[in-house]
């Protein structure tokens, strides 16, 4: 059970800024919120995570709802390497439960 | 950032012989490493949980004695498939975390291609 929910697919223009959502309603007050992307072929590549407050790194942010129950990831620019599927991932212990994920396709 | 290898990349097999496939924490130590495997559009499903030098944790459905996992130090962890049938191909990818009460997140390696025939 992955507890989390995130749209099957999301379109983008390149050079445009994008916004995965993801709602995991059952979060409890320690748990993390981890951003994961995998390309075909390939491990999964860490993005971004936090815990409360707004991260920020050079791939992209991670703004998280107040009550954190929902959480966004932000491309700021998307270019076509940006087309992956996107996992978001509720560290509740010591493992990853991995959902459908998104996937993100970026039109030239 | 932290990087994790998996070696070899892809392998092809006879049905009834032995892999085994390395996963290796190159510039960290890695108190814990995951085992995951990966069908064609399906999401990854997590096979096992392994510390150093303690047995693994298997997750349900997951067959011990047929994927044998052995993390003898801080910076290796092996994976064999035991008498691989064609049912086992798949993709298999390994991840490591340095210590979870500091917060650190799973790096992942670039997977290994099974191929069974």
């Amino acid at each position: 059970d992955a507890k989390t929910t995130q749209p099957n697919s999301m379109e983008s223009n390149e050079e445009e800024p994008v916004h995965l959502p993801c709602n995991h309603s059952t979060i409890s007050g320690t748990d993390y919120i981890h951003w994961y992307r995998q390309l075909p072929s390939q491990g999964p590549e860490y993005v971004i995570h936090g815990l409360t407050s707004n991260v920020n790194n050079r791939m992209a942010s991670l703004a998280i709802a107040e009550d954190r129950k929902s959480s966004t990831l932000i491309l700021h620019r998307a270019t076509l390497r940006d087309a992956a599927v996107y996992y978001c991932i509720i560290d509740y212990g010591q493992n990853f439960v991995f959902g459908p994920g998104t996937r993100l396709s970026v039109l030239p | 950032g932290a990087v994790v290898s998996q070696h070899p990349s892809r392998v092809i097999c006879k049905s009834g012989t032995s892999v085994k496939i390395e996963c290796r924490s190159l510039d960290f130590q890695a108190t814990t490493m995951f085992w995951y495997r990966q069908f064609p559009k399906q999401s990854l499903m997590l096979m096992a949980t392994s510390n150093e030098g303690s047995k693994a944790t298997y997750e349900q459905g997951v067959e011990k004695d047929k994927f044998l996992i052995n993390h003898a130090s801080l910076t290796l962890s092996t994976l064999t498939v035991t008498s691989a049938h064609p049912e086992d191909s798949s993709f298999y990818i390994c991840s490591a975390r340095a210590d979870y009460f500091l917060q650190e997140t799973q790096y992942f390696g670039p997977g290994t291609r099974l191929l069974v025939l």
